[in-house]
């Protein structure tokens, strides 16, 4: 089955800077990938998506972008605020049979010190 | 639009214990899925529902159901439970029809602890 590897664990910025996730997939034939986050006590919200017919995606200060060759892809975000601290999971789903199964990182922690 | 409802919120029972958890997607949405979210393990997929029918189920025991209504509410049931079930259990509602993937709206949770 569809396997997601995301890294970094946690990652630590100053107010500014730029933050970026990469995640990893397994399933060559996943096609659509999100993006959620969540903070402390709060359901998971996403924040971005995008399918496999489209390399990058942006909305504001955050985008996406997929590599579906090597199978990665990232989340940037620029210009943190540190609103933006929270737990940010990627996400694949494999097509198909799928259906309503999204296969999740295991989540970074990113903290935006002012 | 009333996002995604789930009761109870928290819940307190011994292990051997059965327990069931309720889901209230978005009106209009027939797709709803179901997520165990623990600390080491992450957001794991336990199975969804589209009009009352499982179209897909994670790798979990037997010990755990669900099942879906005709106003497609849905509701999750552990049978015998393990201190390993202590977890929050999230379920998310989509529009999904096929095998076209939407957006999944998640609900706020249930944080079950098992004694």
């Amino acid at each position: 089955g569809e396997n997601v590897e995301q890294h970094p664990s946690t990652l630590s910025v100053q107010e500014g800077d730029s933050a970026v996730i990469k995640c990893t997939y397994s399933d060559s034939a996943s096609n659509y990938f999100p993006w959620y986050k969540q903070e402390l006590g709060k359901r998971p919200q996403l924040i971005i998506d995008i399918r496999s017919n489209v390399g990058e995606k942006k909305d504001q200060r955050i985008a996406v972008t997929l590599n579906k060759t090597a199978k990665h892809f990232s989340l940037h975000i620029t210009e943190t605020q540190p609103e933006d601290s929270a737990v940010y999971f990627c996400a694949a789903h494999a097509g198909g049979t799928s259906y309503g199964k999204l296969t999740f990182g295991q989540g970074t922690i990113l903290t935006v010190h002012p | 639009k009333a996002g995604v409802t789930q009761t109870p919120r928290y819940l307190i029972k011994t292990r051997g214990q059965q327990v069931t958890l309720s889901c209230s997607p978005i009106s209009g949405h027939r797709s709803v899925s179901w997520y165990q979210q623990t600390p080491g393990q992450g957001l794991q997929f336990l199975f969804e529902y589209f009009s009352e029918t499982q179209r897909n189920k994670g790798n979990f025991p037997g010990r755990f159901s669900g099942r879906q209504f005709s106003n497609s509410r849905s509701e999750m049931n552990v049978s015998t439970l393990e201190l390993g079930d202590s977890a929050l259990y999230l379920c998310a509602s989509s529009l999904n029809r096929g095998q076209v993937i939407h957006e999944q709206f998640f609900g706020p949770g249930t944080r079950l602890t098992v004694l």
